[in-house]
């Protein structure tokens, strides 16, 4: 199974900074991989799908990039509806996986 | 607007069956990829099955494989996950998800729980 490093696990950041979150990949998947926020009601949200490309209606302070096997989400300017947490996910190979998340929190 | 209605959760005992149901509207069901996805109580995400849209298709992880079966019901725009011989590690928040054009989990419900426990 392809395991999914996600880092960090919790970050404290304010209103307005920059923040990058990272997957690295334990084996090649080639950009096959998404960017999911989950809200604390639960509601979960896709952000970024290959990678880099934006799904339909999330603002452009949202960013996804690729370095080798290591993915980052960055969000250029945070704002409060962005404390949440983040997972990436992989869906080059069965069985599809996930990171262990990131919380991001208001400082 | 995409709307995936998750029910079906509840308490059972290890060994246990229960059968999950997502209610699909907003889209034409029969159109679409489907999977279920579990979040455990320390929050991993985990992927639990997948169904093509004509349901010919189910490929499930190891965890899972012949204790859950995925089915769907096109006509009534319904998802399904068969669940036996639960154990106690199956304890998590269920969601479904609606795949978009080969890339999985573009939409997603809220959730039903499923709690195994003696």
């Amino acid at each position: 199974d392809i395991q999914m490093t996600q880092s960090p696990s919790s970050l404290s950041a304010s209103l307005g900074e920059r923040v990058s979150l990272t997957c690295r990949a334990s084996q090649e998947i080639s950009g096959y991989l998404s960017w999911l926020q989950q809200k604390p009601d639960g509601t979960i949200k896709r952000l970024i799908y290959a990678a880099s490309t934006l799904d339909s209606g999330v603002p452009k302070r949202f960013s996804g990039s690729r370095s080798g096997s290591d993915y980052s989400l960055t969000i250029s300017s945070l704002e409060s509806e962005d404390f949440a947490d983040y997972y990436c996910l992989q869906y080059a190979s069965y069985p599809w996986t996930f990171g262990g998340g990131t919380k991001l929190e208001i400082k | 607007e995409v709307q995936l209605v998750e029910s079906g959760g509840g308490l059972v005992k290890p060994g246990g069956s229960l059968k999950l149901s997502c209610a699909a509207s907003g889209f034409a069901f029969s159109s679409y990829d489907m999977s279920w996805v579990r979040q455990t109580p320390e929050k991993r995400l985990e992927w639990v099955a997948y169904i093509s849209s004509g349901g010919g298709s189910t490929y499930y992880p190891d965890t899972v494989k012949g204790r859950f079966t995925i089915s769907r019901d096109n006509a009534k725009n319904t998802l399904y996950l068969q669940m036996s011989s639960l154990k106690s590690e199956d304890t998590a928040m269920y969601y479904c998800a609606r795949h978009d054009s080969g890339y999985p989990f573009a939409y997603w419900g809220q959730g039903t729980l499923v709690t195994v426990s003696a």
